[in-house]
């Protein structure tokens, strides 16, 4: 139950193609669910986030899609960037225990 | 500036040894984690802080052993004791508060063991 399913582990666009990335979850209690972006060599970065009470959320190029009913949600990327390049992770954050289950990445290659 | 810093950036350890790697923040959060992150895994919970001199384990807990005597202080050894050690070891960070809060990341520490 604790587990966050993310595919696909690679995906490659062509430039300014829409890149989307899916997770889906069991675990009911998840109250808040981020999306991590991360370099090679680097540390992740909190790319945008939602709350289960919102279908969806846009942050510039960047979109969260939330199916609660189907515990799916999704991250979309208009108009693909090379600079876009890297490996995204998805998470479930568990109520009251504060931590954070990631989904196993996908590696994003935006060709020029 | 403020952030999370750890060190070294690379580690190389000969099996059979303890190995300790730091990690500091001056964020002034309350919470701090450590992760490990290995190809095609995502990142997987050690250990976890939410205060000074309290720590918890977490789903991967076995041959790691941590300290949290500072605020700002979270050290993680790696003991012999880890099966199999060689990863890419990341600290992060989050204010402590009721409900769910962003967590940042430091640059991380690659060990290799020889």
């Amino acid at each position: 139950q604790q587990q966050v399913k993310q595919s696909p582990q690679s995906l490659i666009v062509q430039k300014g193609g829409i890149s989307i990335i899916n997770c889906a979850y069991e675990n009911t209690a998840f109250d808040y669910f981020p999306w991590y972006q991360q370099f090679p060599g680097k540390g992740p970065a909190l790319l945008i986030a939602i709350r289960p009470d919102v279908s969806e959320k846009k942050e510039g190029r960047f979109t969260i899609s939330f199916n609660k009913s189907a515990k799916q949600f999704s991250l979309h990327i208009m108009d693909s960037q090379p600079g876009d390049s890297a490996t995204y992770f998805c998470a479930a954050h568990r109520g009251s225990a504060r931590q954070l289950t990631f989904g196993s990445g996908t590696q994003l290659t935006v060709l020029p | 500036d403020g952030g999370i810093t750890q060190s070294p950036k690379y580690l190389f350890r000969k099996e059979g040894q303890n190995v300790t790697l730091s990690c500091e923040q001056n964020l002034n959060h309350d919470a701090m984690y450590w992760y490990r992150q290995d190809p095609g895994q995502g990142l997987r919970l050690i250990y976890y802080s939410q205060i000074v001199n309290d720590f918890q384990k977490g789903d991967i807990a076995e041959g790691y052993s941590v300290s949290r005597e500072k605020k700002e202080s979270f050290p993680l050894t790696v003991t012999s004791a880890q099966k199999n050690p060689t990863a890419f070891y990341l600290c992060a960070s989050s204010i402590r508060t009721s409900g769910a809060n962003e967590q940042f990341f430091g640059p991380g520490t690659r060990l290799t063991v020889l």
